[in-house]
């Protein structure tokens, strides 16, 4: 099975400061259609998870442009350019490539600091 | 817009069976694989099963292989999780899920 290590596990950020988490897969997340499906998904407390980004660096409507998603390979990372006190809670990476056996990071907790 | 409904849940002894259901709406339901994933208390979230669009091919994590069944009735726009055999370790909030949307869960508790 794919394993998926996020880091760090906590994360306080100033509210204003820029904040990056670090996705890394055990094996490439390239498929065979030369597509890379990582998502990023944002848990706010008490709600639901919520997709982010889809295949590495694509935002989902309506989420904010200081959202961002890059990397490939193994190696991915989420960033948010200045930390508002709405994206405070638990992000997931998730890989889809080695369908079906979806597998999550362990999440990275966002705090303000 | 997309709107996943989860029902089903509650308390229920170890070895028991329990059906959650997931009513679906705003979009081709008939078109789309789904999901269940789950969460427990205070952890993070674990991948359960999934269905393809017709229901022909259903996959299932190691944890619940051969205790959980995944269905659909596409004329109901609804997606179905059996859970037989439960255990403690079963106990989460379980998520009906499409590729980028999901519901807002239902808790399944197991305990004597």
């Amino acid at each position: 099975d794919v394993v998926m290590t996020q880091s760090p596990l906590s994360l306080p950020v100033t509210l204003g400061q820029p904040a990056s988490i670090s996705c890394k897969s055990s094996q490439s997340l390239v498929y065979s259609d030369g597509n890379t499906y990582l998502n990023w998904f944002q848990q706010r407390p008490g709600q639901s998870p919520r997709r982010l980004i889809y295949k590495v660096s694509n935002r989902d409507s309506g989420v904010p442009d200081r959202f961002s998603g890059s990397g490939s390979g193994t190696d991915f990372t989420l960033k948010i350019s200045r930390v508002e006190a709405e994206d405070v809670g638990v992000y997931y990476c998730m890989q889809g490539t080695h369908w079906p056996m979806y597998t999550f990071g362990q999440g990275t907790k966002l705090e303000i600091k | 817009q997309v709107q996943l409904v989860e029902s089903g849940g509650g308390v229920v002894q170890p070895e028991r069976s329990l059906r959650l259901s997931c009513a679906a709406s705003g979009f081709s339901f008939s078109n789309y694989a789904m999901y269940w994933v789950r969460q427990a208390p205070g952890k993070g979230l674990e991948w359960v099963a999934v269905i393809s669009y017709d229901g022909s091919n259903k996959y299932y994590a190691d944890s619940v292989k051969g205790r959980f069944t995944i269905s659909r009735d596409n004329s109901k726009n609804t997606l179905y999780l059996q859970m037989n055999g439960l255990r403690a370790e079963d106990t989460a909030v379980y998520y009906c899920a499409t590729e980028a949307s999901w519901g807002q869960g239902t808790l399944v508790t197991v305990s004597s």
